[in-house]
Protein backbone atom coordinates (compact mmCIF):
# COMPACT_ATOMS: atom_id res chain seq x y z
CA UNK A 1 0.00 0.00 0.00
CA UNK A 2 1.20 3.79 -0.81
CA UNK A 3 1.76 5.65 2.16
CA UNK A 4 3.56 8.01 4.12
CA UNK A 5 4.77 7.08 7.92
CA UNK A 6 5.59 9.27 10.74
CA UNK A 7 6.50 8.34 14.01
CA UNK A 8 6.14 9.07 16.74
CA UNK A 9 1.79 9.53 16.23
CA UNK A 10 1.85 11.14 19.61
CA UNK A 11 5.27 12.95 21.60
CA UNK A 12 5.04 15.07 24.66
CA UNK A 13 8.65 16.52 25.60
CA UNK A 14 10.21 18.78 28.02
CA UNK A 15 12.02 21.94 26.48
CA UNK A 16 15.29 21.66 25.34
CA UNK A 17 15.44 17.47 25.02
CA UNK A 18 16.89 17.05 21.21
CA UNK A 19 14.01 14.59 19.69
CA UNK A 20 13.37 13.46 16.17
CA UNK A 21 10.35 12.86 14.26
CA UNK A 22 10.59 10.16 11.15
CA UNK A 23 8.84 10.38 8.13
CA UNK A 24 9.03 7.19 5.24
CA UNK A 25 7.32 6.67 1.91
CA UNK A 26 6.94 3.87 -0.04
CA UNK A 27 6.34 5.51 -3.65
CA UNK A 28 9.57 6.54 -4.60
CA UNK A 29 8.32 10.38 -4.37
CA UNK A 30 11.43 12.81 -4.84
CA UNK A 31 10.04 15.56 -3.11
CA UNK A 32 9.15 15.48 0.28
CA UNK A 33 7.82 18.34 3.19
CA UNK A 34 7.51 19.25 6.64
CA UNK A 35 4.35 21.13 7.35
CA UNK A 36 3.42 22.18 11.04
CA UNK A 37 -0.41 23.10 12.18
CA UNK A 38 -1.59 25.76 14.52
CA UNK A 39 -5.50 26.11 15.14
CA UNK A 40 -6.19 29.39 12.51
CA UNK A 41 -2.89 29.02 10.68
CA UNK A 42 -3.55 27.02 8.07
CA UNK A 43 -0.32 24.34 7.13
CA UNK A 44 2.81 26.00 7.08
CA UNK A 45 6.06 24.32 5.51
CA UNK A 46 8.87 23.63 7.40
CA UNK A 47 11.60 22.63 5.29
CA UNK A 48 11.38 20.76 1.78
CA UNK A 49 13.71 18.24 -0.14
CA UNK A 50 13.71 17.62 -3.56
CA UNK A 51 15.82 14.97 -3.65
CA UNK A 52 18.35 13.73 -2.12
CA UNK A 53 20.81 15.53 -0.24
CA UNK A 54 18.81 18.41 -1.69
CA UNK A 55 17.11 20.43 1.30
CA UNK A 56 15.54 23.92 1.56
CA UNK A 57 13.68 26.31 3.87
CA UNK A 58 10.01 26.92 4.20
CA UNK A 59 8.31 29.72 5.58
CA UNK A 60 8.81 28.48 9.35
CA UNK A 61 12.09 27.00 9.29
CA UNK A 62 13.71 28.30 12.57
CA UNK A 63 14.21 25.40 15.22
CA UNK A 64 13.76 23.15 12.91
CA UNK A 65 16.55 21.00 10.76
CA UNK A 66 16.02 17.90 8.51
CA UNK A 67 17.90 15.37 6.05
CA UNK A 68 17.81 13.55 3.16
CA UNK A 69 20.14 11.31 2.99
CA UNK A 70 17.99 8.47 1.61
CA UNK A 71 15.01 9.13 -1.18
CA UNK A 72 12.33 7.47 0.95
CA UNK A 73 13.31 8.99 4.62
CA UNK A 74 12.87 12.96 5.54
CA UNK A 75 13.63 12.90 9.61
CA UNK A 76 12.60 16.22 11.26
CA UNK A 77 14.86 17.06 14.23
CA UNK A 78 14.14 19.58 16.64
CA UNK A 79 17.61 19.95 18.76
CA UNK A 80 16.67 22.20 21.74
CA UNK A 81 12.47 22.11 21.60
CA UNK A 82 10.64 25.09 22.82
CA UNK A 83 6.70 25.06 23.96
CA UNK A 84 6.08 27.48 21.26
CA UNK A 85 7.09 24.04 18.62
CA UNK A 86 4.22 22.76 20.19
CA UNK A 87 1.78 22.03 17.11
CA UNK A 88 0.68 19.31 14.91
CA UNK A 89 3.41 17.85 12.33
CA UNK A 90 2.45 16.68 9.04
CA UNK A 91 5.16 15.36 6.52
CA UNK A 92 4.20 15.15 3.25
CA UNK A 93 5.39 13.03 -0.36
CA UNK A 94 4.67 14.06 -4.13
CA UNK A 95 6.04 12.69 -7.05
CA UNK A 96 6.41 16.04 -8.87
CA UNK A 97 7.84 19.16 -7.24
CA UNK A 98 5.37 21.97 -6.83
CA UNK A 99 4.85 22.77 -10.19
CA UNK A 100 2.72 19.39 -11.34
CA UNK A 101 -0.56 18.01 -11.22
CA UNK A 102 0.99 15.14 -9.35
CA UNK A 103 -0.95 15.41 -5.60
CA UNK A 104 0.50 15.32 -2.06
CA UNK A 105 0.29 12.62 0.17
CA UNK A 106 0.13 12.90 3.66
CA UNK A 107 1.62 11.20 6.94
CA UNK A 108 -1.07 10.44 9.46
CA UNK A 109 0.49 13.68 11.30
CA UNK A 110 2.64 13.30 14.90
CA UNK A 111 0.92 15.94 17.92
CA UNK A 112 4.11 17.25 19.88
CA UNK A 113 3.53 18.76 22.99
CA UNK A 114 6.52 20.56 24.82
CA UNK A 115 6.15 21.49 28.02
CA UNK B 1 5.51 35.58 0.23
CA UNK B 2 3.36 33.55 -1.69
CA UNK B 3 -0.24 33.84 -0.38
CA UNK B 4 -3.15 31.72 -0.20
CA UNK B 5 -6.37 33.28 1.45
CA UNK B 6 -9.60 31.40 2.42
CA UNK B 7 -12.47 32.80 4.53
CA UNK B 8 -12.05 30.67 8.25
CA UNK B 9 -15.64 30.37 8.39
CA UNK B 10 -17.63 28.34 9.76
CA UNK B 11 -20.14 27.60 6.78
CA UNK B 12 -23.39 26.21 7.80
CA UNK B 13 -25.19 24.98 4.78
CA UNK B 14 -28.30 22.70 5.25
CA UNK B 15 -28.12 19.47 4.22
CA UNK B 16 -28.69 18.96 0.41
CA UNK B 17 -27.72 22.81 -0.28
CA UNK B 18 -24.83 23.74 -2.75
CA UNK B 19 -21.61 24.80 -0.74
CA UNK B 20 -19.47 27.29 -1.73
CA UNK B 21 -15.76 27.42 -0.66
CA UNK B 22 -13.38 29.88 -2.16
CA UNK B 23 -10.12 30.76 -1.95
CA UNK B 24 -7.85 34.03 -3.61
CA UNK B 25 -4.02 33.51 -4.52
CA UNK B 26 -1.43 36.41 -4.49
CA UNK B 27 1.11 34.55 -6.70
CA UNK B 28 -0.06 35.13 -10.58
CA UNK B 29 2.83 32.70 -11.76
CA UNK B 30 0.76 29.65 -9.75
CA UNK B 31 -0.79 26.85 -12.04
CA UNK B 32 -1.95 23.90 -10.24
CA UNK B 33 -4.36 24.10 -7.60
CA UNK B 34 -5.72 21.69 -5.17
CA UNK B 35 -8.24 21.26 -3.02
CA UNK B 36 -8.18 19.13 0.54
CA UNK B 37 -10.45 18.02 3.07
CA UNK B 38 -9.12 17.25 6.16
CA UNK B 39 -11.38 15.88 9.91
CA UNK B 40 -10.37 17.48 12.86
CA UNK B 41 -7.01 15.78 13.44
CA UNK B 42 -7.03 14.10 10.59
CA UNK B 43 -4.24 14.35 7.23
CA UNK B 44 -5.61 16.00 4.93
CA UNK B 45 -6.47 13.95 1.58
CA UNK B 46 -7.15 15.62 -1.89
CA UNK B 47 -10.52 16.24 -3.31
CA UNK B 48 -9.50 17.77 -6.92
CA UNK B 49 -7.30 19.75 -8.36
CA UNK B 50 -7.68 21.96 -11.31
CA UNK B 51 -5.28 24.19 -13.43
CA UNK B 52 -6.75 25.09 -16.39
CA UNK B 53 -9.52 28.63 -16.62
CA UNK B 54 -13.08 27.30 -15.81
CA UNK B 55 -14.66 24.20 -14.42
CA UNK B 56 -13.76 20.97 -13.67
CA UNK B 57 -16.44 18.36 -12.27
CA UNK B 58 -15.84 14.99 -10.35
CA UNK B 59 -19.18 13.69 -8.84
CA UNK B 60 -20.64 16.00 -6.72
CA UNK B 61 -17.73 18.36 -6.32
CA UNK B 62 -17.09 21.64 -9.06
CA UNK B 63 -13.31 23.12 -8.91
CA UNK B 64 -13.65 26.94 -10.87
CA UNK B 65 -10.69 28.90 -11.62
CA UNK B 66 -10.04 32.24 -12.74
CA UNK B 67 -6.79 33.09 -13.38
CA UNK B 68 -7.57 37.00 -14.06
CA UNK B 69 -8.93 36.87 -10.79
CA UNK B 70 -6.74 34.75 -9.28
CA UNK B 71 -9.26 32.85 -7.39
CA UNK B 72 -10.51 29.26 -7.39
CA UNK B 73 -13.26 28.01 -5.61
CA UNK B 74 -15.16 24.34 -4.82
CA UNK B 75 -18.41 24.28 -5.25
CA UNK B 76 -20.61 20.95 -3.35
CA UNK B 77 -23.74 19.59 -4.33
CA UNK B 78 -26.12 18.18 -2.35
CA UNK B 79 -23.87 18.60 0.63
CA UNK B 80 -23.77 15.90 3.36
CA UNK B 81 -23.47 15.52 7.14
CA UNK B 82 -20.27 13.87 6.02
CA UNK B 83 -18.75 16.63 4.34
CA UNK B 84 -18.25 18.89 7.70
CA UNK B 85 -14.87 19.17 7.91
CA UNK B 86 -12.13 22.03 6.77
CA UNK B 87 -11.20 22.33 3.26
CA UNK B 88 -7.82 23.59 2.39
CA UNK B 89 -7.17 25.53 -1.06
CA UNK B 90 -3.30 24.82 -2.13
CA UNK B 91 -1.28 26.72 -4.96
CA UNK B 92 1.48 24.91 -6.31
CA UNK B 93 0.71 21.95 -4.16
CA UNK B 94 2.44 23.37 -1.23
CA UNK B 95 1.27 26.26 -0.47
CA UNK B 96 -1.84 26.26 1.49
CA UNK B 97 -4.70 28.43 2.74
CA UNK B 98 -5.70 28.49 6.18
CA UNK B 99 -8.63 26.28 5.70
CA UNK B 100 -12.25 26.93 5.55
CA UNK B 101 -14.66 25.18 8.20
CA UNK B 102 -17.55 23.83 6.78
CA UNK B 103 -21.05 22.22 8.66
CA UNK B 104 -23.47 20.46 6.79
CA UNK B 105 -26.67 20.35 9.09
CA UNK B 106 -29.00 17.83 9.24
Amino acid sequence: EAQVTQNPRYLITVTGKKLTVTCSQNMNHEYMSWYRQDPGLGLRQIYYSMNVEVTDKGDVPEGYKVSRKEKRNFPLILESPSPNQTSLYFCASSLQGAVGNTEAFFGQGTRLTVV
Amino acid sequence: QKEVEQNSGPLSVPEGAIASLNCTYSDRGSQSFFWYRQYSGKSPELIMFIYSNGDKEDGRFTAQLNKASQYVSLLIRDSQPSDSATYLCAANKFYFGSGTKLNVKP
